[in-house]
Formats: structure tokens, sequence, C-alpha cells
């Protein structure tokens, strides 16, 4: 059963720091998403990573794909109030079939 | 549509009582998921149908729920019986198949409170 495991679940950070969220998986997959939810929202999608290496950027978010450690991470650079939000990562066992998500990471940005 | 409809957005129910929830995925889109969110949680995946196949129905939680999908495009998901642990959000998405380099759509959800 694939598993998929972030960290941390919750993080407070200041603006304009830099923090990285993770996210481990214990099956092979090449196929990762990291989505945002705001609250009472649905899920707006990020990033698609789609091979080992891969890395994607949009404004203050990076995310990165190592599909040997079974690792992706978003990486939030300068960040600001307005990324404060509930982030996902979610992988997809094998093509088509379904996505497994992480459990959530809940970001607040304090001014 | 231009995206993934889903209705309710919110529906209260009695214990004991039958729910449908209905998605309408994106024109052209083949695969449709339903997932459910519970308070605080991730997504917990509950039916899969891609094209014609048979779905995927190894997340469905017991034999309450059930979910059809006429026609290749409407789905509806129906809760039999409802109990106050089917309290969530219901989220559908679609994606336009096995490929998937676009990724999925998720509709903005059924909050389905069972009192």
């Amino acid at each position: 059963e694939l598993k998929v495991e972030q960290n941390p679940l919750f993080l407070s950070m200041q603006e304009g720091k830099n923090y990285t969220i993770y996210c481990n998986y214990s099956t092979t997959s090449d196929r990762l998403y990291w989505y945002r939810q705001d609250p009472g929202k649905s899920l707006e999608s990020l990033f698609v990573l789609l091979s080992n290496g891969a890395v994607k950027q949009e404004g203050r978010l990076m995310a990165s794909l190592d599909t040997k450690a079974r690792l992706s991470t978003l990486h939030i650079t300068a960040a600001v109030h307005d990324l404060s939000a509930t982030y996902f990562c979610a992988v997809e066992e094998t093509s088509g079939s379904r996505l497994t998500f992480g459990e959530g990471t809940q970001l607040t940005v304090n001014p | 549509g231009a995206g993934v409809s889903q209705s309710p957005s919110n529906k209260v129910t009695e214990k004991g009582k039958d729910v449908e929830l209905r998605c309408d995925p994106i024109s052209g889109h083949t695969a449709l998921y339903w997932y459910r969110q519970s308070l605080g949680q991730g997504l917990e995946f509950l039916i899969y149908f891609q094209g014609n196949s048979a779905p995927d129905k190894s997340g469905l939680p017991s034999d309450r729920f059930s979910a059809e999908r006429t026609g290749g495009s409407v789905s509806t998901l129906t809760i039999q019986r409802t109990q106050q642990e089917d309290s969530a959000v219901y989220l559908c998405a679609s994606s336009l198949g096995p490929t998937l380099f676009y990724g999925y759509t998720f509709g903005s959800g059924t909050r389905l409170t069972v009192v």
C-alpha cells in the first residue's frame, strides 16, 4: 500500500523567510503533484512533476522530485502572507489510477 | 463546462437518510474520481471511473456507498442510511485519462453534514 508522508504538518513562519516542506512516499512512482487548498475551498493544482530530477518554479514556490529517494520538496522563498494555505502532495501509483495524498501542511505566514 | 461542477454545495441530512451527490466533469475528460476529506484531514480515495472500464471501487468505505457514471459523463455518489461519520467534504475530480500529463481538476466539493 502506497503511503505518503508530509512534514511538517504545521508551519508558522515570518514574512520574508524561506522554508521547505517535505513529501516522502513509500513505493516507486514518477508522478507527483502539489496542490494548494484555502479554507473552505477546493484544491488548486500547483505543480505536476513527471520525472526524476524535475524542478518547477512558480513565483515564490519551487518544487522538485527525486524518485530514487522517493522524496519531493516544496521550497518557499521570501514568504508572503498570501501563501498561507494548506499544501498537499499527492502521488500517483500507476498511470491514471488514483492519487494518494499526504496529510497536508498547514502554512501560516505572519506579518 | 469550464470546470468540474458539483451539487449540492452543502447538504445537511438526518442520520439514516439516503443522499445523492452529483459531479459533472469537464467535457471530454474520460477519467472521474471521488475523494472524501474529513475535517482537518487529507483526501481519501473512494472510487475511480475510466471510460467504459469497470470502476475501481476499492476505496469505498462500506456497502452503504455506491457510485455510478452515466453515459461516461455525469457521476452520482449515493450514501445510504447515512451515519454521522459520513460527515465530510466530498470532492470530485476529472482528468483527460491515463496519460494525465495535465493532472486532475477538482470540483468545489459537497459539504455533507449528518445530524
